[in-house]
């Protein structure tokens, strides 16, 4: 079936250290990739997104580039900040019943802290 | 602009009771999706409303209901609490169906004792 694996965490780092968040998915056919992020006390946010292959999706510094060849989508950052601490779901966009009642289906989120 | 606005927050529940939990789409959005979100787990999809009419439905069983009002709001039904339902279960609106790009709420953190 299909399904999305990230990193274990926690991940802890110091400010303006680099970000690496690993995603990969199975999924048959070509499904749209995200990142959603949970900052504390608040609901769930579109991070970025990618529709196709060898696309990259980008926003507050953040990057990740839709890898079909590896099936991955890696989350990166390079210079982390205190307001980065939250945690971060990557998340599959596929239909099981032949192009229609698409679902999100989200990995279980990696909690990342960044110390000042 | 309005968000995603859920109520109530928080709440406990016993075995075997029912709960209806309640979601306020954004304003021009007319899909709704449900999610349960264990704790230490990825959201779960449980099943998705668009004008009116369920489009779409994870794997819940069928003591999971929904609706959806003709101004988009919506309520989950969960009957027959078990203590596994204890979880944060999510809304989420969308300007249109099968679409990845969701707008959530903060949650209703449902406690089944």
């Amino acid at each position: 079936g299909n399904s999305v694996t990230q990193m274990e965490g926690p991940v802890t780092l110091s400010e303006e250290a680099f970000l690496t968040i690993n995603c990969t998915y199975t999924a048959t056919g070509y499904p749209s990739l995200f990142w959603y992020v949970q900052y504390p006390g608040e609901g769930l946010q579109l991070l970025l997104k990618a529709t196709k292959a060898d696309d990259k999706g980008s926003n507050k510094g953040f990057e990740a580039t839709y890898r079909k060849e590896t099936t991955s989508f890696h989350l990166e950052k390079g210079s982390v900040q205190v307001s980065d601490s939250a945690v971060y779901f990557c998340a599959l966009l596929f239909s099981n019943s032949g192009g229609s009642n698409y679902k999100l289906t989200f990995g279980k989120g990696t909690l990342l802290t960044v110390n000042p | 602009e309005t968000g995603v606005t859920q109520s109530p927050t928080h709440l406990i529940k016993t075995r075997g009771q029912q709960v209806t939990l309640r979601c306020s789409s954004q304003s021009g959005h007319n899909t709704v999706s449900w999610y349960q979100q264990a704790l230490g787990q990825g959201p779960q999809f449980i099943f998705q409303y668009y004008r009116e009419e369920e489009n779409g439905r994870g794997n819940f069983p069928p003591r999971f209901s929904g609706l959806q009002f003709p101004n988009y709001s919506s309520e989950l039904n969960v009957n027959a609490l078990e203590l596994d339902d204890s979880a944060l279960y999510l809304c989420a609106s969308s300007g249109r169906p099968n679409t990845g790009e969701l707008f959530f709420g903060e949650g209703s953190r449902l406690t089944v004792l």
